[in-house]
């Protein structure tokens, strides 16, 4: 089984800021990562497939790097909608797994 | 738009049974794997099971393996879940997706509670 480590489990940040959020698998994993995002209440959200790709309709300031076994979520020039839960999954290999999520606060 | 609506959730006595269902519209459901994930409350997300399209394929996690069934009717375009012999830590959110190299489009999830 891949275990992802996330971090930070939380962040606060001003808008305008970048803030990055890492997801660190136990093992290779080439580029078998997504990235997702979660409101309160709402259905999570696709953000980033493959590592790298932005899904259609999520807008340019999310993306996302890494390869193999070391991955980021950067979202730059952050908005106050940007507050929620994000959390990235591995799909390399069954069972699937999660990191552990990262709450971010916009103050 | 794509939708995925859980239903069949609700309060359980520890060693019963449930059967969540899952609706789905607004794209080819026999085209799509799909999966089940759950979330228990303060913890973090945890994938149950995955279906392929035809049926031909399921797996899963080794927390449910032999309790938890995963099927689906394409004629209905509707997934499910049996659950058996719940025990107290099944308590959670469970949420269906549909599964395009992982979860693309999640549901709102459905609430399951197993307490006496």
């Amino acid at each position: 089984e891949t275990t992802l480590t996330q971090s930070p489990a939380f962040m606060s940040a001003t808008p305008g800021d970048k803030v990055n959020i890492s997801c660190k698998a136990s093992q290779d994993i080439d580029d078998d990562m997504n990235w997702y995002q979660q409101k309160p209440g709402e259905a999570a959200i696709f953000i980033i497939l493959e590592a790298t790709t932005l899904v259609p309709g999520i807008p340019p300031r999310f993306s996302g790097s890494g390869y193999g076994t070391d991955f980021t979520l950067t979202i730059n020039k952050i908005e106050s909608e940007d507050a929620a839960y994000y959390f990235c999954l591995q799909h390399d290999n069954f069972p699937y797994t999660f990191g552990q999520g990262t709450k971010l606060e916009i103050k | 738009q794509v939708q995925l609506v859980e239903s069949g959730g609700g309060l359980v006595k520890p060693g019963g049974s449930l059967r969540l269902s899952c609706a789905a519209s607004g794209f080819t459901f026999s085209d799509f794997s799909m999966s089940w994930i759950r979330q228990a409350p303060g913890q973090g997300l945890e994938w149950l099971s995955y279906v392929s399209s035809g049926s031909d394929y399921t797996t899963y996690a080794d927390s449910v393996q032999g309790r938890f069934s995963i099927s689906r009717d394409n004629a209905k375009n509707s997934l499910y879940l049996q659950m058996n012999i719940l025990r107290a830590e099944d308590t959670a959110v469970y949420y269906c997706a549909r599964d395009r190299d992982g979860p693309d489009y999640w549901g709102q999830g459905t609430l399951v509670t197993v307490s006496s």
